[in-house]
């Protein structure tokens, strides 16, 4: 089955920028979306496609894409952008799966 | 818009039963390309992808739940549901039901969620 690799957590001073990578072979082949969940709360997707982002998300969330890895960058990063962070894809054979998180800390 | 309500029992005893079902409003579950799914949530875990089911039908799984989860849809009442089999405290988590897009080549995402429901597995 298929994988997806995170780093279970970073931190960025407040206005500057973080990328959050998952790393996973279904890359090549299936794009990544990506959701922020904060505490208590169900996940929102933030990211989906190469770099589309949902109506009423802030345009400091982007995405990008190289070979097996996909990014999520937030650039000026806020206080309320201090949350769990998931990237999620599929397989050839319609299997889904998450990657396992990162904690975003916002200093 | 689409929205998406879980419902069911929040306890279950081992060994049972696990079932839930899922509301969609704002939109019909028969669309075409429309994929209805479930995900589920460990205490202080992370997102773990249980399935989904094509409008057609066709459900896909997730190879470690096995011959234990089922999902299906009910058009006339415009709900999909979830039943899993043989529950252990291990199956404890909060579910939650989202709406999947895949267009048939790479692009594919959930969006909406429901709130989530959380199922706790105690006798």
């Amino acid at each position: 089955s298929s994988e997806l690799t995170q780093d279970p957590a970073v931190s960025v001073a407040l206005g500057q920028t973080v990328r959050i990578t998952c790393h996973g072979d279904s890359l090549r082949l299936f794009y990544a979306s990506w959701y922020q969940q904060k505490p208590g709360q169900a996940p929102i997707l933030v990211i989906f496609g190469e770099n589309s982002r949902p109506s009423g998300i802030p345009d400091r969330f982007s995405g990008s894409i190289s070979g097996y890895t996909a990014s999520l960058t937030i650039t000026g990063a806020q206080a309320e952008d201090e949350a769990d962070y998931y990237c999620n894809s599929r397989d050839s054979s319609g299997v889904g799966v998450f990657g396992g998180g990162t904690k975003v800390t916002v200093l | 818009q689409v929205q998406l309500q879980e419902s069911g029992p929040g306890l279950v005893k081992p060994s049972q039963t696990l079932s839930l079902t899922c509301t969609v409003s704002g939109g019909s579950i028969s669309g075409r390309d429309d994929y209805w799914s479930w995900i589920r949530q460990a205490p202080g875990k992370g997102l773990e992808w249980i399935g989904y089911i094509y409008s057609s039908g066709s459900a896909y799984y997730n190879p470690s739940l096995g011959s234990r989860l089922t999902i299906s849809l009910d058009t006339s009442k415009n709900q999909f549901s979830l039943k899993l089999t043989s529950v252990t405290a291990a199956d404890t988590a909060v579910y939650y039901c989202a709406k999947y897009y895949y267009d048939g080549t790479g692009l594919n995402w959930f969006d909406p969620w429901g709130q989530g429901t959380l199922v706790t597995v105690s006798s």
